[in-house]
């Protein structure tokens, strides 16, 4: 699991609450990154981040925002939760391994939005 | 995303027999990955694919890369109810986006039957 930890696994929040979500890694990876996940949309990159305090917009970013203040965090929060931001959110990292680059994905976080 | 197109969505095999699932690109890749995802779980890493032509194997399964580097496929050798699962594949586009981003296809679910 090249030691990636989501906090929380499960929340249900009511929508126009702030919702932050925790990616927590062990092994110092410079690159990570958040996903979610839909039917019928497969995984889509929010925001990413290639280091401390570098952090840059992916495909679906608009309702969120993310911080990076050590390596081993990155947050996603989402400022004023909405209905369509109900969805199973993925936290991953890359690691170059030689020639080859590895990506890593966490367990997941569900969440609801109601 | 319909810039990587997975087929079949779906597929039902018998035990100990192949099965095949193919990832196209519409545009250039640098790399391909494959995770499985169980459902309700997080997505295991299988392999990357960076090379045109390059070929790899991890158990049971076998993973290429086409020589123009727009298409990968996945073989499972004599499958088993732990080959059932959903079969994503991931695009890397560093030459033409930011390092280590991916876009996955929607995935393919297979059933393995007794």
């Amino acid at each position: 699991d090249a030691g990636i930890t989501q906090s929380p696994r499960h929340k249900v929040t009511e929508t126009g609450t702030p919702v932050t979500l925790r990616c927590h890694q062990t092994e110092n990876h410079r690159y990570m990154y958040w996903y979610r996940q839909d039917p019928g949309h497969g995984l889509r990159l929010i925001h990413y981040s290639y280091g401390v305090k570098d952090t840059d917009k992916g495909e679906v970013s608009d309702g969120y925002s993310v911080s990076r203040s050590k390596t081993e965090d990155f947050l996603l929060t989402l400022e004023s939760a909405t209905s369509s931001q109900t969805s199973v959110y993925f936290c991953a990292i890359s690691e170059s391994r030689g020639a080859d680059t590895e990506a890593f994905f966490g367990q997941g976080t569900r969440l609801t939005v109601v | 995303s319909q810039e990587l197109e997975q087929s079949p969505q779906s597929l039902i095999v018998q035990e100990g027999k192949n099965l095949t699932i193919n990832c196209t690109s519409s545009k250039t890749l640098y790399g391909l990955y494959w995770y499985k995802q169980k459902y309700g779980e997080g997505l295991i890493f299988l392999m990357m694919l960076q090379k045109g032509g390059e070929e790899k194997s991890h158990e049971k399964i076998t993973a290429k890369l086409d020589e123009k580097k727009q298409q990968s496929s996945l073989h499972i050798t004599a499958s088993q109810p732990s080959h059932a699962g959903i079969y994503l594949c991931g695009a890397d586009r560093r030459l033409t986006d930011s390092w280590g981003k991916l876009q996955f296809g929607a995935g393919t679910q297979v059933v393995v039957t007794p």
